[in-house]
């Protein structure tokens, strides 16, 4: 069936160092969501990629869809305490349904 | 737009009882509406999808006579955990998608707009 990995699992970093997550499907998808979820609130949808190779920039974060359209990454640039909460990727796959990844929590030491 | 109520934020019952927790788009009209558990640290794990008028689509492993699934109109969806247990106790997440909006800056179709979540403790 469809699975969606994400690596790594856990991140702490430094406040100012950079942070990349890695989301890998097991099959082609159609598209590719982020969504940020908080400390003890809820997923909030960050960014969509459709396009084989496309490249979204919000501010410091910066997403890619893989050129097979299997893969996708978020990088963080110089981080800041505001960015702390578990990153999700989620593959749609054409359907109304998302899979979604097993998501990477950040931590950021100040 | 597209904002996503769910109530209640947090529910305590004692083991056997049931529980019921609304899903509501107040901005919008959802055509599916899609129910997660999340256990601590984990991701989502995506329970049942529902469409307006139809039965729910239950993932393999969720006991539909266990959670009830209504989804009565286009902007309210409701999850009722019947002859609740501890082992049920969890996040509970519901969310809900659109039609592509006819705005540019409108998202694809596909994107989940999530409620807050709804924390229940089985005694």
């Amino acid at each position: 069936g469809q699975q969606v990995m994400q690596i790594p699992q856990y991140q702490h970093v430094q406040e100012g160092e950079d942070f990349t997550t890695y989301c890998n499907s097991s099959t082609t998808l159609s598209n590719i969501q982020w969504y940020k979820q908080r400390p003890g609130g809820h997923p909030v949808f960050l960014i969509q990629l459709v396009k084989s190779g496309e490249v979204k920039k919000q501010k410091r974060l910066t997403f890619q869809f893989g050129e097979a359209k299997k893969n996708s990454s978020l990088h963080i640039t110089a981080t800041q305490t505001t960015d702390v909460g578990t990153y999700f990727c989620a593959g749609g796959t054409g359907a109304n349904n998302l899979f979604f990844g097993t998501g990477t929590r950040l931590t950021v030491i100040p | 737009g597209a904002v996503v109520s769910q109530h209640p934020s947090r529910v305590i019952c004692k083991s056997g009882t049931s529980v019921k927790i609304e899903c509501r788009s107040l901005d919008f009209q959802a055509t599916t509406m899609f129910w997660y558990r999340q256990f601590p640290k984990q991701s989502l794990m995506l329970m049942a999808t529902s469409n307006e008028g139809s039965k729910a689509t239950y993932e393999q492993g969720v006991e539909k006579d266990k959670f009830l699934i209504n989804h009565a109109s286009l902007t309210l969806s409701t999850l009722t955990v019947t002859s609740a247990h501890p082992e049920d106790s969890s996040f509970y997440i519901c969310s809900a998608s659109r039609e592509p909006g006819l705005l540019i800056s409108e998202p694809y179709e596909n994107t989940q707009y999530f409620g807050p979540g709804t924390r229940l403790t089985v005694l």
